[in-house]
């Protein structure tokens, strides 16, 4: 079974940390792999995409990295705000499909 | 800004009725999903679609059937609904000319059965 791990599963932190959530995945032969923000009762907000080719992609306070290789990826948000309070989520797709983590839950607070 | 819409947000119904959820995307998209998601657990794939006229069954089983008449809509009906059907329905699409893969998702139906 193609599984997708999320650690830490919730995490709570002061404004303006740095935070980094892991992502590891058991099928190295990946298409790519997505990071979503879910919050609470609502749907998913697609963050960053990482094509299999790439290493990295950056987009304002948030660089999700991919290491292919060890079956992970990271996501690192900077100087965090109580604004990112919410369910972190990766997938990684298998074909057309998405294979999704149970998530990281963060808070963070003022 | 994802154009995809889902109807109702919220549903609450009696054991046995009928029901369809409402999923449409403005955006062109020829790939359309529907995911099932139960409070503090993982996403799971129970449906999809290619295009017009093609459906597939996902990962998990499911007792609800999908259709793609046109396009931008891909409803998702369950005949007699039951309490295990209380769950989050997402639905989602891809196929852009800027990223093919990138899925978006609406906004949800969260669906009680009593």
């Amino acid at each position: 079974k193609q599984e997708v791990t999320q650690i830490p599963a919730a995490l709570s932190v002061p404004e303006g940390e740095n935070l980094v959530l892991n992502c590891s995945f058991t099928d190295s032969a990946i298409y790519n792999l997505q990071w979503f923000r879910q919050d609470p009762g609502k749907g998913l907000t697609s963050l960053l995409l990482i094509q299999s080719s790439q290493r990295e992609q950056t987009s304002g306070r948030l660089n999700a990295s991919l290491d292919k290789s060890s079956g992970r990826s990271t996501l690192y948000i900077a100087a965090s705000q109580p604004g990112d309070s919410a369910t972190y989520l990766c997938a990684r797709r298998d074909t057309d499909k998405l294979i999704f983590g149970t998530g990281t839950r963060l808070q963070v607070f003022p | 800004e994802a154009d995809i819409y889902q109807t109702p947000r919220y549903l609450v119904i009696g054991t046995g009725k009928k029901i369809t959820l409402e999923c449409s995307q403005t955006m062109g998209h020829d790939k359309m999903y529907w995911y099932q998601q139960d409070p503090g657990m993982e996403l799971h794939l129970i449906h999809y679609s290619y295009g017009v006229n093609s459906t597939e069954k996902g990962d998990l089983s499911s007792e609800s059937t999908v259709s793609r008449i046109r396009t931008e809509h891909f409803p998702l009906t369950l005949e007699s609904a039951r309490p295990s059907h209380t769950s989050q329905y997402l639905c989602a699409s891809s196929g852009g000319l800027r990223n093919s893969y990138e899925q978006y998702f609406g906004p949800g139906t969260r669906l009680t059965v009593t």
